[in-house]
């Protein structure tokens, strides 16, 4: 099956500074990439998602990008603000296999 | 409209007993999920249905753990015979994979601990 690889498992960055998470993933099948957001005591909310027909997509101040050469995808949070201080989990899918294999994830810590 | 709803939010119970974990998906959302979310750690997928395919359960870690779906909505994932190591976090999601991405929309969880 799908293996997803997180990294860094802590970020801390300063506010205002940029936070920038990776993953692998294992099948090359794979073609859906989601990032979720898990506030402390909360449940994981969808951020941002990629296709493998897309190399990069932005939403305000966060982005993602893919490649699948590599078989690598990337969060990037710019401008951080506390309220970005969150649990980040990456996902990947494979096509029409709607089950998702999560990352471990990232704590991102935004210091004031 | 109402998200996932999960019940009970927190259950304690000991080690042998069984436990019966409840969803409610979305209104009209086929798909259903359930993950395992241990301290700390990320979502382990468990096992997903889809409409009236047969559920895929790759995911499930012993034959202590068991799940169905009744009616295509409301689903049970049941515990036999709990152990210590079966605390952690319930997390039930569903989405609608007829629209594009297929978000999954996620519960609150159901907190187990199995003393």
């Amino acid at each position: 099956g799908e293996n997803v690889e997180q990294h860094p498992s802590t970020l801390s960055v300063q506010e205002g500074d940029s936070a920038v998470i990776k993953c692998t993933y294992s099948d090359s099948a794979s073609n859906y990439f989601p990032w979720y957001k898990q506030e402390l005591g909360k449940r994981p909310q969808l951020i941002i998602d990629i296709r493998s027909n897309v190399g990069e997509k932005k939403d305000q101040r966060i982005a993602v990008t893919l490649n699948k050469t590599a078989k690598h995808f990337s969060l990037h949070i710019t401008e951080t603000q506390p309220e970005d201080s969150a649990v980040y989990f990456c996902a990947a899918s494979l096509y029409n296999d709607y089950k998702l294999s999560f990352g471990a994830g990232t704590t991102v810590t935004v210091r004031a | 409209g109402a998200g996932v709803s999960q019940s009970p939010s927190n259950k304690v119970t000991e080690k042998g007993k069984d436990v019966e974990l409840r969803c409610d998906p979305i209104s009209g959302h086929t798909a259903l999920y359930w993950y395992r979310q241990s301290l700390g750690q990320g979502l382990e997928f468990l096992i997903y249905f889809q409409g009236n395919s047969a559920p895929d359960k790759s995911g499930l870690p012993s034959d202590r753990f068991s799940a169905e779906r009744t009616g295509g909505s409301v689903s049970t994932l049941t515990i036999q015979r709990t152990q210590q190591e079966d605390s952690a976090v319930y997390l039930c999601a569903s989405s609608d994979p007829s629209r594009q991405g297929n978000e999954q929309f996620f519960g609150p969880g159901t907190r187990l601990t199995v003393l």
